[in-house]
């Protein structure tokens, strides 16, 4: 089974610091996203990147940015947290950039105050 | 660009049959997906539909494709209190999945 993980589950910040939310995968998937999940939006893509050292941005990247050193390793990056911010971050990897499905982190909840 | 449209909240008793509907709008979409959400978790994938097929069938689940209307439903049988979580579906298209905002399932017991 693919196992993707996201170093923290809860986070809290304050208005100004910088963050970073980190995501591994085991599977040796080519991709890597990070999108935000908010009440009543749904999913939104933040970033995302189909090789190491590779990254694109997606519907919302502004405030954001991302690393991507290695291929299992795929870093979000809050340069100054701002309280609306606040958010439920979930990573996800796919196989291949085709039709492989998503798999997902189990999340982490993020709250600047 | 892709927009993915749900209804947002759905009860359904025990025992009975679940149904969530989604619309889609772009059309050179080649895969569609179904994922569910328990709380406190990520998505996780429960089936997914080729965009040449009809009707995809797996153990309680049913997948319904209207290409010509760009509707897809998701079908559960004989609904059980695990059941409850957000649904979301999902087209692939210009390289990407788009989410829909998702439908919360209740299972009343």
């Amino acid at each position: 089974d693919v196992k993707v993980t996201q170093s923290s589950r809860y986070l809290v910040k304050r208005t100004g610091e910088k963050v970073f939310l980190e995501c591994v995968q085991d599977m040796d998937h080519e991709n890597m996203f990070w999108y935000r999940q908010d009440p009543g939006l749904g999913l939104r893509l933040i970033y995302f990147s189909y090789d190491v050292k590779m990254k694109e941005k997606g519907d919302i990247p502004e405030g954001y940015s991302v690393s991507r050193e290695k291929k299992e390793r795929f870093s979000l990056i809050l340069e100054s947290a701002s309280t609306n911010q606040t958010s439920m971050y979930l990573c996800a990897s796919s196989l291949h950039r085709d039709n492989s499905p998503l798999h997902f982190g189990n999340g982490t909840r993020l709250t600047v105050t | 660009g892709e927009d993915v449209e749900q209804s947002l909240f759905l009860s359904v008793r025990e025992g009975d049959s679940s149904v969530i509907n989604c619309t889609y709008t772009d059309s050179s979409s080649t895969y569609l997906y179904w994922y569910k959400q328990e709380p406190g978790a990520g998505l996780q994938l429960l089936t997914y539909i080729f965009s040449n097929m009809d009707m995809k069938q797996d153990q309680r689940l049913t997948v319904l494709l209207n290409k010509k209307d760009k509707h897809l439903s998701l079908r559960i049988a004989d609904t059980q209190t695990g059941d409850s979580a957000i649904y979301f579906c999902a087209e692939k298209g210009n390289n990407r999945l788009a989410f829909g905002k998702g439908n919360q399932v209740v299972v009343i017991p």
